[in-house]
């Protein structure tokens, strides 16, 4: 089956851990995206990587790390600089044409205690 | 001025009513559009694009205006099963997505 997936599904963390979430994609999709979703809130943009070994910063890229090694895999590492961390984390693939949608893994949800 | 700008609602309409979404964005560029649907603690699900043309997929039809920058979306015949939050994704300077903070649909029985 293609697909996202994303792991784990809950996360607990202490404050001032620093916590890696997982993203693979089997679609052969150029592009990755991690985003943060706060309760009631929309998605805002982490980071995005077009093509394996570069990645640029989104809006709220402060206190994030990512690394893109595999075109499959965009890794989230989540510091301890991060103030708030607690919330729902979101990957997303995209192809290369301006036409293509993004398609989301199933997210993970962090609690940071 | 946000890139994508919707009404958060909710709206709350009942079974069978016919109901619209606006959605307006702010770049005359926008290349592509979208319409999603994400329900309560789920990740966001491709609904369908929105063509110049305008598209309809069975009770649902999105329609987009270039001129004064906006898309919609109409459902008709509202079903329980259409209660979600519906997100307006703008697209352009390549594999950038815009989205909206969403539009929260209840449909009450």
């Amino acid at each position: 089956d293609g697909g996202i997936t994303q792991s784990p599904k809950y996360l607990f963390r202490k404050e001032g851990q620093n916590v890696t979430l997982s993203c693979e994609q089997n679609l052969n999709h150029d592009a990755m995206y991690w985003y943060r979703q706060d309760p009631g809130q929309g998605l805002r943009l982490i980071y995005y990587s077009q093509i394996v070994n570069d990645f640029q910063k989104g809006d709220i890229a402060e206190g994030y790390s990512v690394s893109r090694e595999k075109k499959e895999s965009f890794p989230l590492t989540v510091t301890s600089a991060q103030k708030n961390p607690t919330a729902f984390y979101l990957c997303a693939s995209s192809g290369r044409r301006s036409t293509d949608t993004q398609y989301f893994g199933p997210g993970t949800r962090l609690t940071v205690l | 001025r946000k890139e994508v700008e919707q009404d958060p609602g909710p709206f709350n309409v009942p079974e069978g009513a016919t109901v619209a979404f606006n959605c307006t964005y702010s770049n005359s560029a926008s290349q592509s559009f979208f319409w999603y649907r994400q329900d309560c603690r789920k990740e966001p699900k491709l609904l369908m694009s929105v063509y110049s043309s305008g598209n309809e997929d069975g009770r649902f039809t999105a329609q987009l205006n270039r001129a004064s920058q906006y898309i919609s979306l109409l459902i008709r015949d509202s079903k329980l099963s259409d209660s979600a939050t519906y997100l307006c994704v703008v697209t352009y300077n390549f594999n950038k997505f815009y989205f909206g903070s969403g539009t929260k649909l209840n449909v009450k029985p």
